[in-house]
């Protein structure tokens, strides 16, 4: 079955650091992947797309790659600031195309 | 503004009672789902809705039944609750889903209770 692996639960780094997060799946392949960011108690906001045939994706301090040799996706946010702290997740689009598969998330912590 | 709501935030009742959670769009958006959220299970797509009048079971649909009578409503409704569904329950919408997607957009979410 379809499955998604975010590696770490939590993630501590100090401000002006570069946060890099994992994302693996395995048995299929996805057309693309989201990467979302929720804060406590709130929903879900999307931060970047990815597509299968784009090995990598920037948006301001915001870098998404994909590597579909290694059924990895990597999350980098460079100059990490403490409002950066929140959960983030991974969503590859399933194999039928009908949903996202939300990866369990990683929780980032950026201290001053 | 562009906006998913839903209604209520947060209910707490008991087992057995049926209850109504309703989630809507202003965004004219075909795609409509609906998540529940749990700590260490993360994010569980219960039903989703591909348009009006189509809809079909997430993975984890026990328990729940939906509609989509309109473009913009989706609601989650709850025949006969029981304290497993004791959840963050979430809305979210999209212009399409597949490989021509859009980002989706979700609701603030409603915090469920069964005693």
């Amino acid at each position: 079955s379809q499955k998604i692996e975010q590696n770490s639960e939590a993630l501590n780094i100090q401000e002006g650091k570069t946060a890099t997060l994992t994302c693996n799946y395995t048995n299929y392949s996805p057309a693309y992947l989201q990467w979302y960011r929720q804060d406590p108690g709130r929903g879900p906001v999307f931060l970047l797309l990815i597509r299968e045939n784009e090995k990598e994706k920037r948006k301001e301090r915001l870098k998404v790659t994909f590597d579909t040799t290694l059924k990895q996706s990597l999350f980098h946010i460079t100059a990490s600031q403490p409002a950066d702290s929140a959960t983030y997740l991974c969503a590859p689009l399933n194999q039928a195309g009908t949903a996202l598969i939300f990866g369990k998330g990683t929780t980032l912590s950026v201290s001053s | 503004e562009a906006q998913v709501t839903q209604n209520p935030r947060y209910l707490i009742t008991v087992t057995g009672k049926k209850l109504t959670v309703t989630c809507s769009q202003n965004m004219n958006h075909e795609y409509m789902s609906w998540y529940r959220q749990d700590p260490g299970l993360g994010l569980r797509q219960i039903y989703y809705s591909m348009n009006v009048e189509v809809t079909d079971k997430g993975d984890v649909p026990e328990g729940y039944k939906v509609s989509r009578k309109e473009k913009r409503n989706f609601p989650l409704i709850l025949e006969s609750p029981s304290p497993n569904q004791t959840s963050l329950y979430f809305c979210a919408s999209s212009a399409t889903l597949g490989v021509f997607t859009d980002t989706q957009y979700f609701g603030p979410g409603t915090r469920l209770t069964v005693l």
